[in-house]
Order: structure tokens, then sequence, then C-alpha cells
């Protein structure tokens, strides 16, 4: 079955210290996607990444960057010298039945970051 | 951003009334999704639509309904709410199995 777990409830860390949030999949499709949501605490998902199956290349976008290993099903979240404004819930997800006519996302519980100045 | 809004934001209702919520996107998107989230469950598929008239059943839809009479419009109907039914519920949108977008949520309260 597909499932998509993040083992880090809540992290904390201190303003401009880096941070790694976990994401590790389960999948029988060898065709996906998987993202990466962050939820500030207003309330919204904004939408931060997508990755396909195919592509296994890190990316670096500022101070965010994304590790994906199709070896241990690992897409890792790494961001660089926090900030405050980084606090948020972010979760990891998986679309299901690539391809077809659903893409639906199986989403992670999230983890809850809290940056202190 | 995606043009996706959500009516209302805020609802309490007692047990036992009808609920609808109604996404509304501006984007012309095929996709259209009804997911509600909960403390430690993360985001959970109710329904979703991928067409007028079109739509299929996600993990949590026992309680639940929805209908699409046109593409911009995903209505989400709770027949006869119960507590189990308090919840954040969000709307996506997406053009085939793309990136999905979501919509500002409407917290509901059933008492």
């Amino acid at each position: 079955a597909q499932k998509v777990t993040q083992a880090q409830t809540e992290i904390s860390v201190v303003e401009k210290e880096d941070v790694t949030l976990d994401c590790v999949y389960e999948t029988r499709d060898t065709t996906y996607y998987l993202f990466w949501y962050k939820q500030p605490p207003s309330g919204e998902l904004v939408f931060l990444i997508r990755r396909n199956s195919f592509d296994e290349q890190n990316e670096i976008s500022g101070r965010y960057s994304w590790n994906f290993q199709k070896s241990t099903s690992s897409f890792n979240f790494t961001i660089t010298a926090s900030q405050v404004v980084d606090s948020a819930v972010y979760f990891c997800a998986l679309s299901e039945n690539y391809g077809g006519s659903q893409g639906n996302l199986i989403f992670g519980k999230g983890t809850k970051l809290s940056v202190k100045p | 951003d995606a043009g996706i809004t959500q009516s209302p934001r805020h609802k309490v209702t007692e047990t036992g009334t009808p609920v609808t919520l109604r996404c509304h996107q501006t984007e012309n998107h095929r996709y259209m999704y009804w997911y509600r989230q909960d403390p430690g469950h993360g985001l959970r598929l109710i329904h979703y639509s991928y067409g007028v008239k079109d739509t299929d059943k996600g993990e949590v839809s026992d309680g639940y309904s929805v209908s699409r009479s046109k593409t911009e419009d995903f209505l989400l109907t709770l027949e006869s709410a119960t507590s189990s039914q308090t919840s954040v519920y969000f709307c996506a949108i997406s053009e085939d199995t793309d990136t999905q977008y979501f919509g500002p949520g409407t917290r509901l309260t059933v008492l």
C-alpha cells in the first residue's frame, strides 16, 4: 500500500541553524510524483516542490534543498540558515496512480518546525 | 496563486443538520478534490472529480457526497453532520494528474 512517513512530529531549532525534515515513502508504482507543502500558522497550504520518480537529481531553491533517493525511498527537505518565517508544518506527499485519471495525494502526518529567534 | 475560493470559511452547525461547502476555481482545471485535515492524520482525501459530473470516492468518503455541475464549482455535502466531521476542509485543483493547488480551507465545527 502507498504510505508516507514523516517520523519527526516536531522539531525546534534556533534561527540560522540548518534543519532537515525526513520523508520516507512506500509505493507499488514504478512512476510517481513526490511533493512538499508548507502550512504556515495562517493555515493555507503552499506548494513547494514536485519531483517525479525518474529524476533523482537534487534540487536547490535559495535556502531550500531536496534530496531524493530511490534506493532508500526517501525525499528529505533541508532548510539552510533557518529563519523565524520558516516556522510551519511541512507535509510530504506522494501521488497515486501517476498518469492515470486520479493523481490523488497521499500525505504524511506532517512535521511541525519551530524556529526561535 | 491559483484562483481557488472556498465558502464559507467558517461554519458552526448542530448535529443532524445538512451542510454544504463550496469550492470555486477560476483556473478551468479539470481535477478537483476535497480533503479533510485532522490533528495527527495529516490530510485525507474525501472525494475527487475528474470532470463535470464525474466524481469518485476517496479514503474517507462515508457521510459525504459531492456534486460537480460546472467546471468551476465542486460542492461537498454532509447530509447529516456529526461531531466526528468537525474538521478543516480543503479543496484542491489540478490540471491532469499534476501539482495540486489548495484553497484557503473551511473550518467546520459540529456541535
